[in-house]
């Protein structure tokens, strides 16, 4: 699989309930980031979770990061129908020039 | 909050022509890069810019693309002869010290 794949591909949820993304990643990193798309749109940074760090919280945002399975998850709480958005997860290898690679994102769907 | 600018939002051109996509980083940021994203696949890495060279540049970015910072707020992208597959969202981005890096709202670059 390529660089920073997550999974499921799509969620659909209901408000208030909680959404779980995970990601998948190859190489070596510095940090592992999450990015939300809304459609058509830029994306914005939500966290970074450095390769040192276990668990990282923000708001009603968790992430984790497990560096020797090579993968994170990304649980928002309470979720709310704003959160309808694309969710990727991009991976800052070391010695790269700071590029990010991206996953394919999930697509969250909260319904009011 | 300051914001990256991209311009225009929307360029349509006719294959072989020549684009240049326009972009205003955050001001005290000094990394910049360009993304691409075709339709309803991943954000895809094109080029890393620092201290007024290329850090870091991804296959795509072939001889037909170059990157300019040609006075100190504007950063440019230029594709000098389009291809139908160069029809894409760009976007550009920049950071500061620790990787996190903002992102503009993109420019849709129709080729016909």
């Amino acid at each position: 699989s390529q660089q920073g794949e997550e999974d499921p591909q799509a969620l659909s949820i209901q408000e208030g309930e909680n959404a779980t993304m995970n990601c998948s990643y190859k190489t070596s990193i510095n940090n592992l980031q999450w990015y939300r798309q809304n459609s058509g749109r830029g994306l914005v940074h939500l966290i970074l979770i450095r390769s040192n760090e276990r668990e990282k919280h923000s708001g009603r945002l968790r992430v984790t990061l497990d560096t020797s399975k090579k993968s994170s998850s990304l649980l928002i709480t309470a979720s709310r129908a704003a959160d309808t958005a694309s969710y990727f997860c991009a991976t800052d290898a070391r010695n790269q020039g700071g590029k990010l690679i991206f996953g394919q994102g999930t697509e969250l769907s909260v319904k009011p | 909050e300051p914001e990256v600018t991209q311009t225009p939002s929307h360029q349509v051109t006719q294959m072989g022509q020549e684009v240049i996509l326009r972009c205003v980083p955050i001001s005290n940021h000094l990394y910049f890069y360009w993304y691409r994203q075709i339709l309803g696949q991943k954000v895809e890495f094109l080029v890393s810019f620092y201290n007024n060279e290329i850090s870091e540049k991804s296959e795509i970015f072939d001889d037909q693309f170059s990157v300019e910072r040609p006075d100190g707020s504007n950063f440019t992208l230029k594709i000098r002869s389009t291809k139908l597959e160069d029809s894409a969202m760009y976007f550009c981005a920049s950071s500061g010290a620790e990787n996190i890096q903002y992102f503009g709202a993109g420019t849709r670059l129709s080729v016909l």
